[in-house]
């Protein structure tokens, strides 16, 4: 079964603090890690993928297949990076996307 | 349109009554997805489109719940004999084709309350 675990439902650092947010995943293949983001009062929108190995707005992800874990990650948060981060995963020959729970982030300033 | 339009947005209803959700896909899109997002839930997949063929509704809560796709591009989500746990935020997303490389984009969602 695919499953997306993010264990923090909310986190919140001060500004120019690194940021992390958690993500863990359970799939026996080689799967597929996202980042989505959904500013307030916006649609959810990409933030990133593993294997595009792209930095996004100073945020990148690097996927762990040992620790089975997509954490994302930023040296020095800023203000607008307030959001809600969801990871998700694609398995194999499944179209869907396997969605966590998601991280409400909060940049204090 | 630029993006995945979803309608209505906002949608009041008793329970018992049936909803029909309605989303129009990027245009050239493909690929055409339902999710359901529940208070203080994650993003629940419930089916997807290729075309206007539907290879996996594993998603689908119950046998109340159906979609359908006409002419490769619109959507409808049917709920029938609504209950209150069926409130959610459900969201549309199309991308171009299936398959690695295709970036999945959603719309802003249609909120719906069962009442």
């Amino acid at each position: 079964a695919q499953r997306v675990t993010q264990p923090e439902k909310l986190l919140s650092v001060f500004k120019g603090a690194p940021v992390e947010l958690k993500c863990n995943y359970s799939y026996s293949g080689s799967p597929e890690l996202f980042w989505y983001v959904q500013y307030s009062r916006q649609r959810l929108q990409l933030l990133l993928r593993h294997i595009s190995r792209e930095s996004i707005k100073g945020f990148t992800a690097d996927l762990n297949k040992g620790e089975t874990s997509f954490h994302l990650k930023k040296p020095f948060a800023q203000e607008e990076d307030s959001a809600m981060y969801y990871c998700a995963l694609k398995g194999g020959g499944a179209q869907k996307l396997v969605f966590g729970q998601g991280t409400r982030l909060t940049i204090n300033p | 349109g630029a993006g995945v339009s979803q309608s209505p947005s906002n949608k009041v209803t008793e329970k018992g009554k049936d909803v029909e959700l309605r989303c129009d896909p990027i245009s050239g899109h493909t690929a055409l997805y339902w999710y359901r997002q529940s208070l203080g839930q994650g993003l629940e997949f419930l089916i997807y489109f290729q075309g206007n063929s539907a290879p996996d509704k594993s998603g689908l809560p119950s046998d109340r719940f159906s979609a359908e796709r006409t002419g490769g591009s619109v959507s409808t989500l049917t709920i029938q004999r609504t209950q209150q746990e069926d409130s959610a935020v459900y969201l549309c997303a199309s991308s171009l084709n299936l398959g690695s490389g295709n970036t999945i984009y959603f719309g802003e969602g249609s909120w719906l309350t069962v009442v």
